[in-house]
């Protein structure tokens, strides 16, 4: 059963400060990875999309893929409180599998 | 201006009643997906269509239908829907598999 993992949260943060949003995945064989990013109520919006080794930055959001530890992280840099938000893990190998989503809160 | 259209975006229907959520997409998108969301339990993907008329099973299958007769439009059927389909439906698409995909706005189902 192939597996995305993320904390679930809320993860609270500081306005101003750097969120940090990580995604563990069970398919070592996964070529694509995304994250997106959901407000209640609302579709995903896409943020970030990477697909090899190393960091991809764009501006506030760095995504960070280690396919030998079969991890990617978000990071967010000076938070903002409209940064609040569900944030979606997405690893594609075949299929798309989805991780169930980290709450992030950014606090004024 | 590029999107997904999903119709309707809100439904209140009763058991056993045929429904029919539409999805349309102007982008020329090979690949579609199908996904229902609930608390807690994230994405789940419903059926996907890789191209015209090729279609497959996501994760939870049972009780939906689709078809892809052509490649703009991906209906999602519930033949006789019951209660526990109640739930946010997206419609997706993308270039490819691999690649990001776009989000309609959500079709929110109850099924009394």
């Amino acid at each position: 059963q192939k597996e995305v993992e993320q904390n679930s949260g809320p993860l609270s943060v500081p306005e101003g400060a750097i969120a940090s949003l990580n995604c563990t995945y069970s398919d070592r064989g996964s070529q694509s990875f995304f994250w997106y990013r959901q407000y209640s109520g609302k579709s995903p919006e896409l943020i970030m999309s990477i697909y090899s080794n190393g960091d991809k930055e764009d501006g506030r959001f760095t995504a960070q893929l280690n396919k030998a530890s079969q991890y990617v992280s978000l990071l967010i840099r000076d938070s903002q409180p409209s940064d609040s938000a569900t944030y979606l893990c997405a690893v594609f190998n075949y299929q798309l599998i989805w991780g169930a989503g980290t709450k992030l809160i950014i606090k004024p | 201006e590029a999107q997904v259209t999903q119709n309707p975006r809100y439904l209140i229907t009763v058991t056993g009643k045929k429904l029919t959520v539409t999805c349309s997409q102007n982008m020329n998108h090979e690949y579609m997906s199908w996904y229902r969301q609930d608390p807690g339990l994230g994405l789940r993907q419903i059926y996907y269509s890789m191209n015209v008329e090729v279609t497959d099973k996501g994760d939870v299958p049972e009780g939906y239908k689709v078809s892809r007769k052509e490649k703009r439009n991906f209906p999602l059927i519930l033949e006789s829907p019951s209660p526990n389909q109640t739930s946010l439906y997206f419609c997706a698409s993308s270039l490819s598999g691999n690649q990001p995909q776009h989000f309609g706005d959500g079709t929110r189902l109850s099924i009394l």
